[in-house]
């Protein structure tokens, strides 16, 4: 079974600095790879998507991630933050179960971003 | 507002009642996804629906949580004699029909809270 890890589960950061969050995924087959950003006491928004193609993919709000097959990773970045980047960003695979005929979506646990004047 | 509805946005239920969750999906998709939030942790897949079809139900507790998405109406998680365990968001995600390979679609959420 897929599953994806989220190794911090929270990232401190100073405004305008530059920000990594880490995923890494384990699965057997090809997959697709998404990062979401929730708000408090909103669903959740997609950032970025990784289906096929350039390993670099560039979200909303000045984010991208890379894409990494031999490292099973798909880490995201940002080089300088705002305040309202503050959020949970989950890392979320697909399971290609079905044949492929399904998006079910593996989460990860989330990392808190919080952004520090 | 084209995109997923849920409601109500606030659910509140004392222990041995039963909730009932609602989700729309965005126009045009026939496949819905329920995941559970709970406190401190991430989303934990429930249960996928086409209309008048459960796919797949591998993350739905096996007592008292049931899930219908009829041929007429919204998709109904109900969720009966309920404890503070099941305190929780609950988050409905919509898609298109078979073939489509992208994002799920997510609504607002809903918050139910067992006293």
């Amino acid at each position: 079974a897929q599953s994806v890890t989220q190794l911090d589960s929270q990232v401190p950061v100073f405004e305008e600095a530059p920000v990594e969050l880490r995923c890494n995924y384990s699965s057997s087959v090809s997959v697709y790879l998404f990062w979401y950003v929730q708000y408090p006491n909103q669903g959740l928004q997609l950032l970025l998507k990784y289906l096929s193609g350039s390993t670099l993919v560039k979200g909303i709000n000045g984010f991208e991630a890379e894409f990494n097959k031999s490292q099973t990773s798909f880490h995201l970045r940002k080089p300088s933050v705002h305040i309202s980047d503050t959020a949970e960003y989950f890392c979320a695979v697909s399971d290609p179960g079905y044949g492929g005929a399904t998006n079910k979506l593996i989460f990860g646990t989330g990392t808190l971003l919080a952004v520090q004047p | 507002n084209a995109g997923v509805m849920q409601n109500p946005r606030h659910l509140v239920r004392r222990r041995g009642q039963e909730a009932r969750l609602r989700c729309s999906p965005m126009k045009g998709h026939s496949h819905v996804y329920w995941y559970r939030q709970l406190p401190e942790e991430g989303l934990k897949f429930m249960v996928y629906l086409q209309k008048e079809n459960i796919i797949d139900e591998s993350g739905m507790p096996k007592e008292r949580f049931s899930a219908e998405f009829p041929k007429e109406g919204p998709s109904i998680l109900r969720i009966q004699q309920v404890v503070r365990g099941d305190s929780a968001a609950y988050f409905c995600a919509s898609s298109p029909g078979p073939g489509y390979t992208g994002e799920l679609f997510f609504g607002e959420g809903s918050r139910l809270t067992v006293l």
